[in-house]
């Protein structure tokens, strides 16, 4: 099955600096990548998402980029603020068969703070 | 959140007694998951659903069951509670399933002793 990993586990920078997190995936059947933000206490909420055709996506301060070939994909966080301290996840799902049911692997999550 | 509401938010329980968690959602979307959230392992699906009665296992199913009757009520049921399967449990639901945004529920915090 399905393995993604997840680097760094913590990640601690200064207010407006930028955040990486890195992830690779196992399964070169996946075809879909989401990240969700946890905040404290509560479930995780998706943030951004890219799709295997895509190499770049991007959404504001947050932008996504996919390398098929190497299978890794990443976060990158611009202009970091006090409220961007979460945890947060990668995740895959594969699409073998032509349905994965929306079936998520999920990375082991990066705890991200973000210091006035 | 699409209408995900997870019951209890707590529990603790002895070693041993069933237990079933509850998840009941008022989107009407065909696909629903049962996470659990451990550190180091970020969430690992244990179950899901792609329909009423339609029922298959996760990545970590061992030690659980699931049904769903209606489509708005995905059932979590632990046979045999023991200390390993004390953890905080999601459930989630989503309207497309394939490259479909899921939404996540609050939680249940679960403790065996």
């Amino acid at each position: 099955g399905e393995n993604v990993e997840q680097h760094p586990s913590t990640l601690s920078v200064q207010e407006g600096d930028s955040a990486v997190i890195k992830c690779t995936y196992s399964d070169s059947a996946s075809n879909y990548f989401p990240w969700y933000k946890q905040e404290l206490g509560k479930g995780p909420q998706l943030i951004i998402d890219i799709r295997s055709n895509v190499g770049e996506k991007k959404d504001q301060r947050i932008a996504v980029t996919l390398n098929k070939t190497a299978k890794h994909f990443s976060l990158h966080i611009t202009e970091t603020q006090p409220e961007d301290s979460a945890v947060y996840f990668c995740a895959a799902s594969p699409n073998a068969g032509g349905t994965s049911y929306g079936k998520l692997t999920f990375g082991q999550g990066t705890i991200l703070t973000v210091h006035p | 959140d699409a209408g995900i509401t997870q019951s209890p938010r707590h529990k603790v329980t002895e070693t041993g007694t069933p237990v079933t968690l509850r998840c009941h959602q008022t989107e009407n979307h065909r696909y629903m998951y049962w996470y659990r959230q451990d550190p180091g392992h970020g969430l690992r699906l244990i179950h899901y659903s792609y329909g009423v009665k339609d029922t298959d296992k996760g990545e970590v199913s061992d030690g659980y069951s699931v049904s769903r009757s209606k489509t708005e009520d995905f059932l979590l049921t632990l046979e045999s509670a023991t200390s390993s399967q004390t953890s905080v449990y999601f459930c989630a639901n989503s309207l497309q399933g394939n490259e479909a945004e899921a939404f996540f529920g609050q939680g249940t915090r679960l403790t065996v002793v």
